[in-house]
């Protein structure tokens, strides 16, 4: 299987920044993708990385490191509507389609 | 653009009996796959179709199933449903062409098994 690793829970303030990292073991890696969900809700599409580096968009950047299996989500300058299950999802190139799935991070975000 | 559409939102059914959910996915994307999320299990994958091929599946029983037609909407079946069933069932959608570097899900289809 794939083995993707995720921190079950994390808090931070409002206006604070936050890491949420993300480790995979892939064979056939191809691609990572971050959601944010919000309870009851459907996953949301926050960024997927292909190449090693750093994606910036608005308060939300992910970073990805291939050689190192290693993938982070950085959000700056928090709200309270940040508060959410952060995904991580790796796909493979045998199978495009398919999102293998982290068991998600819970991020609390308080005043 | 429409997104991904997902009927019905919600529904009730009891043991035993069988369920068909609906997806539209978004225009021009041809690729359509289904997962199952539960409190317990997280986001389980089920099945991907492509130009009505089942390309991909997941681990879950035979009672799963689920087809692809020419407009590239989908439908998934359970049959003979167990209270086990109870999650939230998702549809995703994907556009064509290799790196599949944008995957976008429907509101989902809650199912409670009585």
């Amino acid at each position: 299987g794939q083995n993707i690793d995720q921190p079950t829970e994390m808090t931070a303030t409002e206006g604070a920044i936050v890491q949420i990292n993300c480790t995979y073991q892939t064979s056939g890696f191809n691609g990572l993708f971050w959601y944010q969900q919000h309870a009851g809700e459907a996953p949301t599409f926050l960024s997927y990385n292909v190449l090693d580096g750093l994606e910036e968009k608005g308060r939300f950047s992910s970073f990805l490191s291939r050689s190192k299996g290693y993938s982070y989500l950085l959000l700056k300058e928090l709200q309270m509507k940040d508060s959410a299950s952060y995904l991580c999802a790796v796909t493979r190139g045998s199978t495009l389609g398919r999102l293998y799935f982290g068991r998600g991070t819970q991020l609390t975000v308080w005043p | 653009k429409a997104g991904v559409t997902q009927t019905p939102r919600y529904l009730i059914k009891t043991r035993g009996q069988q369920v068909t959910l609906s997806c539209s996915p978004i225009s021009g994307h041809r690729s359509v796959s289904w997962y199952q999320q539960t409190p317990g299990q997280g986001l389980q994958f089920l099945f991907e179709y492509f130009s009505e091929t089942q390309r991909n599946k997941g681990n879950f029983p035979g009672r799963f199933s689920g087809r692809q037609f020419s407009n590239s909407r989908s439908e998934m079946n359970v049959s003979t449903l167990e209270l086990g069933d109870s999650a939230l069932y998702l549809c995703a959608s994907s556009p064509p062409g290799a790196g599949g570097n944008t995957i976008y899900f429907g509101e989902g289809s809650w199912l409670t098994v009585v």
